[in-house]
């Protein structure tokens, strides 16, 4: 089955305590990204990535990492996160930039 | 950059009657746009997709969406709204990359 697979689900932590969200996709696609959705904001775009070791940056990469070392793997790493970063946070797959993006379940990130 | 601006927050509507959700969006060309679905507690679902040729096009669940070049516009209707289609609604361009509205959200009356 197609699908985009984010883990874990559910996440409370503290500040400054390091953390990755994976997302694993099986389609082939060429271009993935993260999202942070907010009430009131959307989905607002973190990162993305055009194929592998190529990523840059969206809307609000601020307090964010990403890498792209396979194709099918774009991990979101916090080194330090701040409450600011409590989110439900969105990786999404597509065959190119401009396509239809298949998107993970979501990551409900919250930072105490 | 492209940008889309949903300009309604909340819709109500009673079940049974007609739905348009509107979208506008902002970018040099023809981009390619949009609709998806978020159910609670549910990733986003594509509904349509507009790249090139009819400007009305149909998507699941009994939605269309017209593309109105002379407005900038994509908005996305339904003759007539069922409860389960109650849940949060998205716009998107697709151009450079892929931006999002803010959303619009969907109640429905009984």
């Amino acid at each position: 089955e197609a699908q985009v697979t984010q883990n874990p689900r559910y996440l409370i932590t503290v500040t400054g305590k390091k953390l990755t969200v994976t997302c694993s996709q099986n389609m082939n696609h060429e271009y993935m990204s993260w999202y942070r959705q907010d009430p009131g904001l959307g989905l607002r775009q973190i990162y993305y990535s055009m194929n592998v070791e190529v990523t840059d940056k969206g809307d609000v990469p601020e307090g964010y990492k990403v890498s792209r070392k396979e194709k099918r793997n774009f991990p979101l790493i916090l080194e330090s996160p701040s409450p600011n970063q409590t989110s439900l946070y969105f990786c999404a797959s597509s065959p190119t930039a401009n396509t239809e993006a298949f998107f993970g379940q979501g990551t409900r990130l919250t930072v105490v | 950059a492209q940008s889309v601006t949903q300009p309604d927050i909340h819709i109500t509507v009673s079940e049974g009657a007609s739905l348009e959700l509107r979208c506008n969006y902002s970018y040099g060309a023809t981009p390619y746009l949009f609709w998806y679905v978020q159910s609670p507690g549910q990733g986003l679902q594509l509904l349509l997709k507009y790249f090139s040729g009819d400007t009305l096009v149909q998507g699941i669940k009994g939605f269309e969406a017209e593309f109105k070049r002379s407005q900038s516009s994509f908005n996305l209707r339904k003759p007539s709204v069922h409860w389960s289609d109650a849940a949060e609604y998205f716009c998107a361009v697709g151009a450079n990359d892929m931006r999002f509205g803010a959303g619009t959200r969907l109640t429905v009356k009984p």
